[in-house]
């Protein structure tokens, strides 16, 4: 079936640093790819999406790219902010079965300090 | 407006006593969902219904029970309460899962902080 990895975290850095959250995919066909952000004590809300290769996905200075030939669609931001502590999960949506079905990461924690 | 609301927000309830969780969309979607997170957050999915179908049930106890009256509205109904029922609940809709295309994300509730005492 269908399965999302990405790093467990947490990931600490410093306010400005440039992070990386890595996350790949196995899936039988050709999936859309999601990054949600979980702010504390609040639900998941979309910060990105991809539907096809080399599609990129970009909004608040997060970006992904959706490598098929790696199966991956890692999370990037050139500089991060105190204001981006939160949890970040990857998530893939593929047909199976007559409806579609989205997979989700574990999750992972991202602590900005000042 | 809020686009997918839950009540309560938190519940705070002794072991063996039933207890219900209300959510209510109002984006106009076919799906709607229930997921339990736990103290890791890890995010598992309990059910997913599709105007008013039931079309997911993943491995959760006969003791939660989702009711859809419609398309706009999942609740979802515990039983006998345990400890190990703690966590965050969260209601998400969607777009028809039945959908052949298109990109298929979901909006997620505020969630219901449960906690079995």
């Amino acid at each position: 079936g269908d399965s999302v990895t990405q790093m467990e975290g947490p990931v600490t850095l410093s306010e400005e640093a440039f992070l990386t959250i890595n996350c790949t995919y196995t899936a039988t066909g050709y999936p859309s790819l999601f990054w949600y952000v979980q702010y504390p004590g609040e639900g998941l809300q979309l910060l990105l999406k991809a539907t096809k290769a080399d599609d990129k996905g970009s909004n608040k200075g997060f970006e992904a790219t959706y490598r098929k030939e790696t199966t991956s669609f890692h999370l990037e931001k050139g500089s991060v902010q105190v204001s981006d502590s939160a949890v970040y999960f990857c998530a893939l949506s593929e047909r199976s079965g007559g409806y579609q079905k989205v997979t989700f990461g574990i999750g992972t924690k991202l602590q900005v300090i000042p | 407006d809020t686009a997918v609301s839950q009540t309560p927000k938190y519940l705070v309830t002794q072991m063996g006593n039933d207890k219900s969780i209300k959510c209510e969309q109002n984006l106009g979607h076919d799906t709607m969902y229930w997921y339990k997170q736990d103290s890791k957050k890890f995010l598992k999915i309990m059910f997913s219904y599709n105007n008013k179908e039931l079309i997911i049930n993943e491995t959760v106890p006969n003791r939660f029970s989702p009711k859809s009256p419609d398309k706009a509205h999942l609740n979802l109904h515990i039983n006998s309460l345990e400890l190990g029922d703690s966590a965050v609940y969260f209601c998400a809709s969607s777009r028809s899962s039945r959908a052949v295309a298109g990109v298929y994300e979901q909006y997620f509730g505020p969630g219901t902080r449960l906690t079995v005492t």
